[in-house]
């Protein structure tokens, strides 16, 4: 399975933000899968966004007081984040990540810049 | 939420030298642990989970170990690709969590 995120680079503060990652090799659908998302703010470590289940169940980073949205697009084979009213905070490099566990993640993107500006 | 920190933050090694990498969990996570290499562009590459379990396809120079708090990573004698930097992930709890990261750089 292999997985390349998409979105703007740019997103105006207060404004939502939206990737989608594209999924290859396999389906988005499959019995067991579970896709995350993850992102790295500057010069810190990576933070865990949540998950969308292959039955559709989410799960999130309470850290985000319900910001965010996971979603799956059987159609187009993909999965999409949502996060809305961004701040500066929210500049990092955002990860999708899947995984036949909720436990770790393998695969993943190679990452998207976003940046917040104001 | 569990919060893992990872020591040293930085390493300067030669190639062919030993290097163990540490992460320390707040509470205690069982062997709920992985590590993970993320070389700069590249997608992050899962290496071990359940702190011992080597990932498909990951060379038998990496190794972990620990339970309970206290893990640890080592590459047996690094090569040339394995400068990076490498984070441990909890899967104990919800959220799931990530150290900081320890970058090995060449010396």
């Amino acid at each position: 399975v292999h997985l390349q995120e998409s979105g703007p680079g740019l997103v105006k503060a207060s404004e939502t933000l939206s990737l989608t990652c594209s999924v290859s090799g396999g389906f988005v659908t499959s019995d067991g899968y579970h896709w995350s998302w993850i992102r790295q703010l500057p010069g810190k470590g990576l933070d865990w966004i949540g998950h969308v289940s292959y039955n559709g169940a989410t799960y999130f980073n309470p850290s985000l007081k319900s910001r965010a949205t996971i979603s799956v697009d059987a159609s187009n084979n993909q999965f999409s984040l949502t996060l809305t009213s961004v701040t500066a905070a929210d500049t990092a490099v955002y990860f999708c990540a899947g995984t036949v566990t909720t436990r770790w993640f393998d695969p993943w993107g190679q990452g998207t810049q976003v940046t917040v500006s104001s | 939420e569990v919060v893992l920190t990872q020591s040293p933050g930085t390493l300067s090694l030669s190639p062919g030298e030993r290097v163990t990498l540490s992460c320390r969990a707040s509470e205690t996570i069982s062997t709920y642990l992985a590590w993970y290499q993320h070389r700069p562009g590249q997608a992050p590459r899962l290496l071990i989970f359940g702190a011992s379990s080597r990932a498909s396809g990951i060379p038998g120079r990496f190794s972990g170990s620990g339970s309970g708090t206290d893990f640890f990573l080592t590459i047996s004698s690094l090569e040339p690709d394995d400068f990076a930097v490498y984070y441990c992930q909890q899967y104990g709890n919800l959220p799931r969590t990530f150290g900081q990261g320890t970058k090995v750089d060449i010396k």
